[in-house]
């Protein structure tokens, strides 16, 4: 398996654009996360899913942000519009059958939003 | 809500000596309590885990303790080595919420 895969890696765009974020994780594996990352803020949980429907969205920013899982083996994230205290590293994660299980994190998206 | 938090922030400890990073947490629920590791530049990448009907877990140089009474839980490290400096997070899991420390930066001087 090769991991959880995350594109783009690196993405550069101007305030007020559109960033979708895409993510693939593990062949059955039932949970998805996506996080995000920065130097004041650490790493905080937006969403997660389990079997590809959404449990806990408290820690959505705000509306400027969704998420969709249309099936068990694709996600992504969309910043609409986006604004410079976007920018950080978004890290996807997927575990196995309970929440208790290992998270293994993609490689993450580095986003600056100009 | 779960409040988490880790002590120190940061510490820096000379190669071979030990290093102690201590996590507490509020809600008595929780009972899952793995750690990850995260290198510079790379994804965070779990290290050990302790669930708690379980005092100590131990995997060669790292170990982790569990009080789950007082609500903290320890990361050990032994024979610290350079490639042992990275963030390390803990977490707190519980049935319905996995929550993330602010992260201790571990620095090992050669």
């Amino acid at each position: 398996d090769a991991g959880v895969i995350q594109s783009p890696r690196h993405e550069v765009t101007e305030m007020g654009q559109e960033v979708t974020l895409r993510c693939k994780p593990i062949s059955g594996h039932d949970y998805l996360f996506w996080y995000r990352q920065t130097m004041m803020r650490g790493l905080e949980l937006l969403i997660y899913f389990n079997n590809n429907v959404p449990i806990d969205d408290s820690g959505m920013p705000e509306d400027r942000f969704s998420a969709k899982m249309p099936n068990a083996s694709f996600s992504t994230l969309k910043i609409q519009p986006s604004e410079p205290r976007d920018s950080a590293v978004y890290f996807c994660a997927s575990s196995g059958t309970s929440d208790y299980n290992e998270q293994f994190f993609g490689p993450g998206t580095r986003l600056t939003v100009l | 809500g779960e409040n988490v938090e880790q002590h120190p922030s940061t510490l820096s400890v000379q190669e071979g000596d030990s290093a102690v990073i201590k996590c507490t947490y509020s809600d008595s629920a929780s009972n899952y309590f793995p750690w990850y590791k995260q290198e510079l530049g790379k994804r965070p990448q779990l290290i050990i885990d302790i669930r708690s009907n379980v005092g100590e877990k131990k995997d060669q140089r790292i170990a982790v303790t569990l009080n789950k009474t007082a609500k903290h839980f320890s990361l050990h490290i032994t024979e610290t080595q350079p490639e042992d400096s990275a963030v390390y997070f803990c977490v707190v899991g519980s049935y319905d919420k996995v929550i993330f420390g602010p992260g201790t930066s571990l620095s090992v001087i050669p």
